[in-house]
């Protein structure tokens, strides 16, 4: 069966310092790769997805950028962390097969406060 | 972009009553997809249902693309289901982007 992890789980970082969340996905091949942000509690935000390695669309212009450097690794990264990057990331996938019509895994997601 | 709205914002009900779960959607899509988060942030996929009906369990769902709306019925509530359920749709054309709506915060009293 297919998982996917993400790390870390909380995050304190001071602003102006760099970020780094990891995610990879175990028991499949080729998966489209997405990174969502949770604000408030409520409503999710695409903020990044990509159909393979090296290939990364991004949805809004931010602080942030992600790279895929393995076929089921997807990083998400920050030069300078703002205050307003706090929130609740999370890293999801769906098959390669289906881009049109496959369901969407989530991994735990990583709560990131920016003091 | 698509727009997608979902009511009632927050609904608390008893313990072993049934609930209703309204999405709408502005526009035609070929991706409709249910999510349950628990307490704890954990998102959990409940549905992937562009039109049709399912059911899992005391969970069903049914979508009426032509008339843009799904609805996600529980029955007989449990504690267990207490969270915020989020409707997901993505149009026909281009790659799978969903759009989430902003969630029903449910809680279940015992």
């Amino acid at each position: 069966s297919q998982t996917i992890h993400q790390w870390p789980a909380t995050l304190v970082q001071p602003v102006g310092s760099p970020l780094s969340l990891e995610c990879t996905v175990e028991g499949t091949s080729n998966p489209n790769l997405y990174w969502y942000r949770q604000a408030a509690g409520r409503g999710l935000q695409l903020l990044f997805y990509s159909v393979g390695i090296g290939q990364i669309s991004s949805e809004v212009p931010q602080n942030l950028s992600a790279s895929r450097p393995q076929d089921r690794q997807f990083i998400l990264s920050s030069k300078k962390l703002l205050l307003s990057d706090s929130g609740f990331y999370l890293c999801a996938w769906s098959p390669r097969g289906g881009a049109y019509n496959s369901p969407l895994h989530f991994g735990n997601g990583t709560r990131l406060t920016v003091t | 972009g698509i727009q997608v709205e979902q009511s009632p914002p927050d609904l608390i009900l008893q313990e072993g009553a049934n609930s209703t779960l309204r999405c709408n959607f502005s526009d035609s899509v070929n991706n409709l997809q249910w999510f349950h988060q628990n307490p704890w942030g954990q998102l959990i996929n409940l549905f992937y249902i562009p039109s049709g009906t399912k059911q899992n369990g005391r969970l069903s769902a049914t979508t009426v693309a032509t008339e843009r709306y799904s609805l996600l019925y529980i029955s007989s509530s449990q504690t267990t289901d207490s969270g915020v359920y989020f409707c997901a749709a993505s149009m026909n054309t281009g790659f799978q982007k969903l759009v989430f709506g902003t969630g029903t915060r449910l809680l279940v009293s015992p």
